[in-house]
């Protein structure tokens, strides 16, 4: 089936620093959605995308829809110690109808 | 604004009991879906419906069974548990099933975590 590689799988950064993540796929994806779940909760919409290209902000979130559509990066500036948790991206193509998740990726914030 | 609830939040059963799980998508959400997150996974898709139709089907055990209810509200039913069944249970909804070309974006809910013992 589809799969989503997301990198990295880890991240441990200082306050106010900018991160970024990516996934890529060897599949076309119509949609790209990043997510953020804090732990024993659910999966919390941050971004979503739906035009190769298409560049899309959110506060201190920035994300791209890759132009080959086999790809998208998220990054957040200015980190604060809220920002931890893990972020998964998530792809959808047009057979059916659901998400296809990346493995994630953990951020820690330290103050 | 009013989010996806799902009931019950903590579940715990005995290998070959039943559980059933409950989702209320978001009002005027046409579409649900369940998705199974193991430890330190990801979020894998069971199963959708849009307008009470079964819509989609993933990697769903022929031991679980869901439906969409007339006010949109979705159960899903699983049966002879084993141990491999323990997770976190989402529901997540839509406004419009990408099958009909609406948004993609699914809203999830707080999930229910399912202990089999």
């Amino acid at each position: 089936g589809q799969q989503l590689n997301q990198s990295p799988q880890s991240m441990f950064i200082q306050e106010g620093e900018d991160v970024s993540m990516n996934c890529t796929s060897s599949s076309i994806f119509n949609t790209w959605l990043w997510y953020k779940q804090d732990p024993g909760e659910g999966p919390v919409l941050l971004i979503a995308l739906y035009k190769a290209g298409e560049l899309t902000s959110n506060g201190r979130l920035t994300a791209q829809f890759g132009i080959t559509r086999k790809d998208s990066f998220l990054n957040i500036s200015a980190s604060i110690p809220s920002d931890v948790g893990i972020y998964f991206c998530a792809g959808h193509s047009t057979s059916g109808s659901r998400l296809t998740f990346g493995e994630g990726t953990q951020l820690t914030v330290n103050p | 604004a009013a989010g996806v609830i799902q009931s019950p939040r903590h579940l715990i059963k005995e290998k070959r009991e039943t559980a059933t799980l409950k989702c209320y998508p978001i009002p005027r959400h046409d579409t649900v879906y369940w998705y199974q997150q193991g430890p330190g996974q990801d979020p894998q898709f069971l199963i959708s419906f849009y307008e009470k139709m079964q819509s989609d089907k993933g990697s769903i055990p022929d031991r679980f069974s869901a439906q969409q209810f007339s006010d949109y509200h979705s159960e899903l039913n699983m049966s002879s548990l084993e141990l491999g069944d323990s997770a976190l249970y989402f529901c997540a909804s839509s406004l419009a099933s990408p099958l009909a070309g609406g948004p993609y974006e699914q809203y999830f809910g707080p999930g229910t975590r399912l202990t089999v013992t």
